[in-house]
């Protein structure tokens, strides 16, 4: 069974900062792992998607990284601004059927 | 153009009466999933569907059954809705289940009073 654990659950950071989000998974037989953000009452939106063959994965001041044999992924987001506030969801295929996801870093970058 | 669309946005209702939720994705995806969203804001996979078949089914109670009249919807419908249920409730989908192109509806807020 695929379970996801994301540290910390909330955080709090002033502008300007470069901050590290993690993300731990059981199941290492994933095809990929996929960073998602979910503003508040807002669905989910697709951040980042690391293939098993990658090792890390960039889009403007976002970096992931994945290591699939110790089980771990890490989500680098860099100068950090009031508007990247929200919760950050890591998740994880199971049995090639659905994903699974972690229960979430809720982030918060004061001014 | 909306990729996945649900209906109604909130839903406010009685325990014990009967409701559906309504999914529809025009992205040409195969497979479309039930997500629930608890107060701690847990997200868990409730059914997933792959081209009208069910793979997946969490130990969610009989009382929630997904209907899918072709790949392009997919209904969820709750019997006898109970004060637990109240949760925000997304619909997904995605070429098959592997992650690649999954897209979120942008929910259901479900109250049971």
């Amino acid at each position: 069974k695929q379970e996801v654990t994301q540290i910390p659950a909330a955080l709090s950071v002033p502008e300007g900062e470069n901050l590290v989000l993690n993300c731990s998974f059981t199941d290492s037989a994933i095809y990929n792992l996929q960073w998602f953000r979910q503003d508040p009452g807002k669905g989910l939106t697709s951040l980042l998607l690391i293939q098993s063959s990658q090792r890390e994965q960039t889009s403007g001041r976002l970096n992931a990284s994945l290591d699939k044999s110790s089980g771990r992924s890490t989500l680098y987001i860099a100068a950090s601004q009031p508007g990247d506030s929200a919760t950050y969801l890591c998740a994880a295929p199971y049995n090639n059927n659905d994903m699974r996801f972690g229960a979430g870093t809720r982030l918060t970058v004061k001014p | 153009d909306t990729a996945v669309s649900q209906t109604p946005k909130y839903l406010v209702t009685q325990m014990g009466n009967d409701k559906s939720i309504k999914c529809e994705q025009n992205l040409g995806h195969d497979t479309m999933y039930w997500y629930k969203q608890d107060s701690k804001k847990f997200l868990k996979i409730m059914f997933s569907y792959n081209n009208k078949e069910l793979i997946i089914n969490e130990t969610v109670p009989n009382r929630f059954s997904p209907k899918s009249p072709d790949k392009a919807h997919l209904n969820l419908h709750i019997n006898s809705l109970e004060l637990g249920d109240s949760a925000v409730y997304f619909c997904a989908s995605s070429h098959q289940g592997n992650g690649y192109g999954y897209t979120f509806g942008s929910g259901t807020r479900l109250t049971v009073v």
